[in-house]
């Protein structure tokens, strides 16, 4: 059973900073590795998919890198804004999506 | 603009009472998808379809059935609540192949 991790369940950082979220996953047959973005009270916002033949992907400040072979992906944010304050969730298809519980990241002016 | 929509936003109600909760998109999407989010379980697959007459179980299927009679929506019904299905279940919807799924807001269910 696909098992995705994503740490750490909560990051604080102040305005400015560059930042790394990270995201694991048990079994490396996959088709896809997405990132999503949510708000409180709100559905996800889609920011990056990469499919398993790609390493990378790239989105203004966003970066999100994908080794399938260690079953690790990371989603780096340049130049963090307070309005980036969201919970960032990974997620990855092989028959099904399957999510990780996300990272709840706070960025202080 | 195409979207997708959930209703209703807020529904509270009392064990064994069955609920339905409503999808509609106008994405004309083929797929659609149904997910409950819980705190520490990221969103759970709970059934999905990926065209008119086709259903499919997820991951936490047990208690919840759908059913497709269109392509633009896809309703979900908790044939005797639960407290354990007190979560906020979001829909979703793609074209299929390598596009993104597209989320509606989310609907907040209390079953007291």
């Amino acid at each position: 059973k696909q098992e995705v991790t994503q740490i750490p369940a909560a990051l604080s950082v102040p305005e400015g900073e560059n930042l790394v979220l990270n995201c694991s996953f048990t079994d490396s047959a996959i088709y896809n590795l997405q990132w999503f973005r949510q708000d409180p009270g709100k559905g996800l916002t889609s920011l990056l998919l990469i499919q398993s033949s790609q390493r990378e992907q790239t989105s203004g400040r966003l970066n999100a890198s994908l080794d399938k072979s260690s079953g690790r992906s990371t989603l780096y944010i340049a130049a963090s804004q307070p309005g980036d304050s969201a919970t960032y969730l990974c997620a990855v298809e092989v028959n099904d999506m399957r999510f990780g519980a996300g990272t709840r990241l706070t960025v202080k002016p | 603009d195409a979207e997708i929509t959930q209703s209703p936003r807020h529904k509270i109600t009392e064990t064994g009472r069955q609920v339905t909760l409503a999808c509609h998109q106008t994405w004309n999407h083929n797929n659609m998808f149904w997910y409950r989010q819980d705190l520490g379980h990221g969103l759970r697959l709970i059934h999905y379809s990926y065209g008119v007459h086709d259903t499919n179980k997820g991951e936490v299927s047990d208690g919840y059935s759908v059913s497709r009679s269109n392509t633009e929506d896809l309703p979900l019904t908790l044939e005797s609540a639960a407290s354990s299905q007190t979560s906020v279940y979001f829909c979703a919807s793609s074209a299929g192949g390598t596009d993104t799924q597209y989320f509606g807001p989310g609907t907040r269910l209390t079953v007291l």
